[in-house]
């Protein structure tokens, strides 16, 4: 069975980084799927942050790009999150996923149980 | 920009049977929206229902149902039971690896 937790710390100063790791078990991270982040803001909807692929390849919401880096650790099997320059709009629960994203099939087959990561001083 | 329609609210008799949809502001989706639909209950995760429009997930009853109606994703639930009462969130393939959710549907069971 695929698990996917994240870990982090749960609040981050405005202005500063938001680091978050997704550690995955019962599946090696350097098969075929693509590792995403997906955020929800207290009391709102879901919000695609980004996606990383084994290779390294990328993918990025477009109002986040410029602050947003993800990358992927095949060594300890874990993908992780920054975000820069973070405010208090970047308070929300964050979530790891596993994408399929096969030619004829994709969408997010696993998830994490989410993190509350809260910006403040 | 982009942005995905969802109805903020529905309502079903237990045993009844609703249609959710997911749209688009700007265009139509199809197949190749590889819509997909996700289940969510207060301080809990999503759990997955429904990809590539028409996949159920592991484990999802088969009274849960993708397609497309018209120009929008649907998830049709048959049969409907109390513990379906949840926020029900929908997404959207853009192309080029990009992701959209849209607002999410508060399915109320009564």
């Amino acid at each position: 069975q695929v698990q996917l937790q994240e870990s982090g710390p749960g609040l981050v100063k405005p202005s500063e980084t938001l680091s978050l790791t997704c550690g995955v078990s019962g599946y090696f991270i350097s098969g075929a799927y693509y590792w995403g982040w997906v955020r929800q803001p207290p009391g709102k909807g879901l919000e695609w942050i980004g996606s990383v692929h084994r290779s390294g390849n990328t993918y990025y919401n477009a109002s986040l790009t410029s602050r947003l880096t993800m990358s992927v650790d095949t060594s300890k099997n874990q993908f992780s999150l920054q975000l820069s320059s973070v405010t208090a709009t970047d308070t929300a629960i964050y979530y790891c996923a596993r994408i399929v994203a096969a030619a004829a099939t994709k969408g997010f087959d696993y998830w994490g149980q989410g993190t509350l990561v809260t910006v403040s001083s | 920009q982009t942005v995905v329609t969802q109805e903020p609210s529905f309502s079903v008799s237990p045993g009844g049977t609703v249609t959710l949809t997911c749209g688009l502001t700007s265009g139509s989706v199809s197949t190749t929206s590889y819509s997909s639909w996700y289940q969510q209950t207060p301080g809990q995760a999503p759990r997955t229902l429904i990809y590539s429009t028409n996949i159920r997930s592991s484990g999802v009853p088969d009274r849960f149902s993708g397609s497309i109606l018209g120009n929008k994703a649907a998830l049709t639930i048959t049969g409907a039971q109390a513990d379906d009462e949840s926020e029900y969130h929908c997404a959207l393939y853009l192309g080029s690896g990009i992701w959209v959710f849209g607002g999410g549907t508060k399915l109320t069971v009564l």
